[in-house]
């Protein structure tokens, strides 16, 4: 069962316009949760992340927000730029030893930006 | 360059082969982490290391697949008698500290290893 989700497999966004990507995760312990970006035939590159005591991270055109008790973070990508297009990944992690040490990724979503 | 680097790039195996696919992690890097991705998938975690230790490698899918990281650098994960089903892109990703995978990790481009 997947412990991070992502429901949508595709996004398409106009240019200039506001992106939003959801994420779902239903571990409890997870307590840190990171947002990557990846182009075609590279590696994911990490974008921003959030730790659990924090409802909001800001960096640039890019916002994560974490509500808890819902279980659901969003990044939000404000204006969308052509160069944001790529697949997106929501991870999480669970330091408490109880875990595996690696990250948990959702299966991504793919962010169009149209001009 | 300074990132993590992956070689080969490709590999393309007959099933029951024998593959190695290698990890350079940034110079210094403390931790190492392997992970696959199939198709249309996220990455799923394998293991890591911390320097040579490898201290968890509950995801690793089989007794088939190993993984060393003898010096503390560079790594090699092997798979013994690949399978089709392993067919997947495999990342190595490393991090500046030990410990939490709550630190940033950067990851190589991958290995696309196809299975026939």
């Amino acid at each position: 069962d997947q412990q991070v989700k992502q429901n949508s497999p595709s996004l398409s966004v106009q240019e200039g316009r506001i992106s939003i990507l959801n994420c779902d995760y239903t571990n409890s312990m997870f307590d840190y949760f990171l947002w990557y970006k990846k182009y075609p035939a590279e590696g994911p590159t990490f974008l921003i992340s959030i730790s659990s005591i924090k409802d909001k991270n800001e960096d640039g055109r890019f916002t994560v927000f974490l509500n808890k008790s819902a279980k659901h973070l969003s990044l939000h990508i404000v204006p969308s730029q052509p160069g944001d297009s790529a697949v997106y990944f929501c991870a999480a992690s669970d330091p408490s030893g109880g875990g595996a040490d690696g990250l948990t990724f959702g299966k991504g979503t793919h962010l169009i930006i149209q001009p | 360059g300074a990132g993590v680097s992956q070689s080969p790039r490709y590999k393309v195996a007959k099933r029951g082969q024998d593959v190695a696919l290698r990890c350079d992690p940034i110079s210094g890097h403390v931790s190492l982490f392997w992970y696959q991705q199939a198709l249309g998938q996220g990455p799923e975690f394998l293991t890591y290391f911390q320097n040579e230790a490898q201290l968890d490698k509950s995801g690793l899918p089989s007794d088939r697949f190993f993984a060393e990281r003898p010096e503390g650098s560079v790594s090699t994960l092997k798979i013994q008698r690949t399978q089709q089903e392993d067919s997947a892109v495999y990342l190595c990703a490393s991090s500046r500290v030990p410990g939490l995978a709550s630190n940033e990790q950067f990851f190589g481009p991958g290995t696309r290893l196809t299975v026939l």
